[in-house]
């Protein structure tokens, strides 16, 4: 059974960074791209950003680049997001989600979601 | 940046009702088109890719049709676990971009 499970969320200040992680199971990790996807509270759904399946590649929403930054481990089966200089717009729940391809593909599983929080 | 537009924001329908929701994007993107339900409090769930291609395990009561720029998702009979939202996304390119999203509610 695909899981996948998000944490690191939380409450921070404006200007703050968080790191949030994604453990992934029940599949061939190193097969897949994996990526975020955000939603701020009442509102729909934002992709943030995608990591091919072996790292080498990696795009980024204009409303996060420069100030993100996509990671994984592969052996650890981990996927990461760096998240600096944090703004009160990037309140959200941030979903992990799982790539059926390599790269450019469609999301099949998703996690639970972690908050986060930006606010003084 | 392809922009997905979905109608109607929201509709109302009863059991039993065949419901079509649609989705335009600003530029072809092939069949590249997947659909998703969200309830509330909960993560999405992956219904539709390439269009019409059903997910592992959802029911043959959603279908979806489309290709270029003019896509639908049909719910032929609604029970009432699909009163729910549900989104498009297209991934011809990046930015990956979603819908606005259509909300079914009870009539």
């Amino acid at each position: 059974e695909v899981q996948l499970l998000e944490s690191g969320g939380g409450l921070v200040q404006p200007g703050g960074s968080l790191r949030l992680s994604c453990a992934a199971s029940g599949f061939t990790f190193s097969n897949y791209a994996v990526s975020w996807v955000r939603q701020a509270p009442g509102k729909g759904l934002e992709w943030v950003s995608t990591i091919n399946n072996n790292g080498g590649n990696t795009y980024y929403a204009d409303s996060v680049k420069g100030r993100f930054t996509i990671s994984r481990d592969n052996s650890k089966k981990t996927l990461s997001l760096q998240m600096n200089s944090l703004r009160a717009e990037d309140t959200a729940i941030y979903y992990c989600a799982k790539n059926e391809g390599q790269w450019l593909a469609p999301f099949d599983y998703w996690g639970q979601g972690t908050l986060v929080t930006v606010s003084s | 940046d392809i922009q997905m537009t979905q109608s109607p924001s929201s509709l109302s329908a009863s059991v039993g009702d065949r419901v079509t929701i649609t989705c335009r994007a600003s530029q072809g993107i092939s069949n590249y088109l997947a659909w998703f339900q969200q309830k509330p409090g909960k993560a999405p769930k992956s219904l539709i890719y390439a269009a019409y291609s059903l997910q592992s395990g959802v029911p043959s009561k959603f279908s979806g049709s489309g290709s270029g720029t003019d896509f639908t998702l049909t719910i032929s009979s609604l029970q009432p676990e699909d009163f729910a939202t549900y989104y498009c996304q297209q991934y011809n390119s990046y930015p990956l971009t979603f819908g606005g999203g259509t909300k079914v509610e009870i009539k």
